[in-house]
């Protein structure tokens, strides 16, 4: 299946700071999405994006499906971001996700 | 509308017991899948289904796993004779099939297990 590799794994930033998260991808995409797991667990989604750009208040996300990559950008990080990024892509409509070991991101005050 | 919803939210077992995880994904999303995260890891694909079709069994760990599904609705992960290494939070996600394809899928909060 796609192998997923996400870098870096482990971010610390100071509150108000911007921050790039990057998603590596071995193969031609159907799904691409990014999560953001908080500490109780639970796997909010960020962005379905296997192309182009999109954007949601502070957080935006570009995939380039012909370099194999994504990118997710936080502006003005905030307390409340911290917690573990995942991204996750599947090769084929319908089959299971390959998520990526994420990057766990710490906001400070 | 609802999400995807799980139960229990917590289960301990002791070590040989067989334990049921219940998964009702959102009204109309007619692919299910299920994952499972181990303490401090990504997660790891175990089974889908997809609408009508055969399940995906490809990532069961063993055979003493097993998951149905009834119609388009809910579905049950059955894990026999646990041991401590199924230890881990298992994941219920769902999609749509929209213009022929499968879009984003959502998950529920998950299922943290326990074998003592």
């Amino acid at each position: 299946g796609i192998q997923v590799e996400q870098s870096p794994p482990d971010l610390i930033l100071q509150e108000g700071a911007n921050s790039t998260l990057r998603c590596n991808f071995s193969d031609s995409v159907n799904n691409l999405q990014w999560f953001h797991q908080n500490p109780w667990g639970q796997l909010i989604n960020l962005f379905y994006i296997p192309s182009g750009t999109k954007q949601n208040g502070r957080l935006s996300a570009t995939t380039v499906a012909t370099e194999r990559y994504s990118l997710l950008y936080i502006s003005s990080s905030q307390t409340t971001d911290s917690g573990v990024y995942f991204c996750a892509a599947d090769s084929n409509s319908g089959y299971a996700l390959n998520f990526g070991k994420g990057t766990s991101l710490l906001v400070t005050p | 509308g609802a999400g995807v919803s799980q139960s229990p939210s917590n289960k301990v077992t002791e070590k040989g017991k067989d334990v049921e995880l219940r998964c009702d994904p959102i009204s109309g999303h007619t692919a299910l899948y299920w994952y499972r995260q181990r303490l401090g890891q990504g997660l790891e694909f175990l089974i889908y289904f997809q609408g009508n079709s055969a399940p995906d069994k490809s990532g069961l760990p063993s055979d003493r796993f097993s998951a149905e599904r009834t119609g388009e609705s809910v579905s049950t992960l059955t894990i026999q004779r646990t041991q401590q290494e199924d230890s881990a939070v298992y994941l219920c996600a769902s999609s749509r099939r929209s213009g022929g394809v499968y879009n984003e899928q959502f998950f529920g909060p998950g299922t943290r297990l326990t074998v003592l």
